[in-house]
């Protein structure tokens, strides 16, 4: 079975300080990745994907993501957060056969100025 | 990157009417869709995954007579909530990917409201 375990329900930073959301997950082989993101009332955006390759993945509007299959995490990051940052973030593992795309609970992000 | 459209962005109905919601991708073939539901300041909870010309596939405790899925064409899928209850209210999410295990395409979602 895949999961996905986000465990901060919500993060508060201050704008222009660096960000981190934390993920991480449990899936059978090789896993497949991903951070969306989404507004209120709003389907979700896609941010980034980690396949294979480098384990720094670098996504929309100056998010990034590292990828660390010893601590089976994928935390997001931004260096400089800008209040219009502020928005509910998903991380989600894809099965490889099942093609299933199972969501963390969400972390409200939320940008101060 | 792919667009995924759905219809209707949000519907108010009686209790014990049927709603269709429609979920298409507008410039990618796709032969898998899912169907997930979310909850206020919820996660989504994957329902079905719809296949292009055979049955949906149904994820444990959701109610196959209640949530119709057709996914007649690449491009098109459809989501009945049949009889719906004032239950059946939620945000309803649709998502379509290209082949291989990239990144599902999301729709911008269909609030249901069941008086």
């Amino acid at each position: 079975a895949q999961s996905v375990a986000q465990p901060e329900d919500q993060v508060n930073v201050a704008e222009g300080n660096p960000l981190t959301v934390k993920c991480t997950y449990s899936v059978s082989g090789n896993p497949y990745l991903f951070w969306y993101v989404q507004y209120p009332n709003r389907g979700l955006q896609f941010l980034l994907k980690y396949i294979t390759g480098d384990n720094l993945v670098k996504g929309s509007y100056g998010f990034e993501a590292e990828f660390n299959k010893s601590q089976t995490s994928f935390h997001l990051k931004k260096p400089s957060a800008l209040v219009s940052d502020s928005a509910l973030y998903f991380c989600a593992v894809r099965g490889y056969h099942t093609g299933k795309l199972i969501f963390g609970q969400g972390t409200t992000l939320q940008v101060k100025p | 990157g792919a667009v995924v459209s759905q219809h209707p962005s949000w519907v108010i109905c009686k209790s014990g009417t049927s709603v269709k919601i429609e979920c298409r991708s507008l410039d990618f073939q796709a032969t898998t869709m899912f169907w997930y539901r979310q909850f206020p300041k919820q996660s989504l909870m994957l329902m079905a995954t719809s296949n292009e010309g055979s049955k949906a596939t149904y994820e444990q405790g959701v109610e196959k007579d209640k949530f119709l899925i057709n996914h007649a064409s690449l491009t098109l899928s459809t989501l009945t909530v049949t009889s719906a209850h004032p239950e059946d209210s939620s945000f309803y999410i649709c998502s379509a990917s290209r082949q291989g295990v990239g990144e599902l395409f999301f729709g911008e979602g269909s609030r249901l409201t069941v008086l």
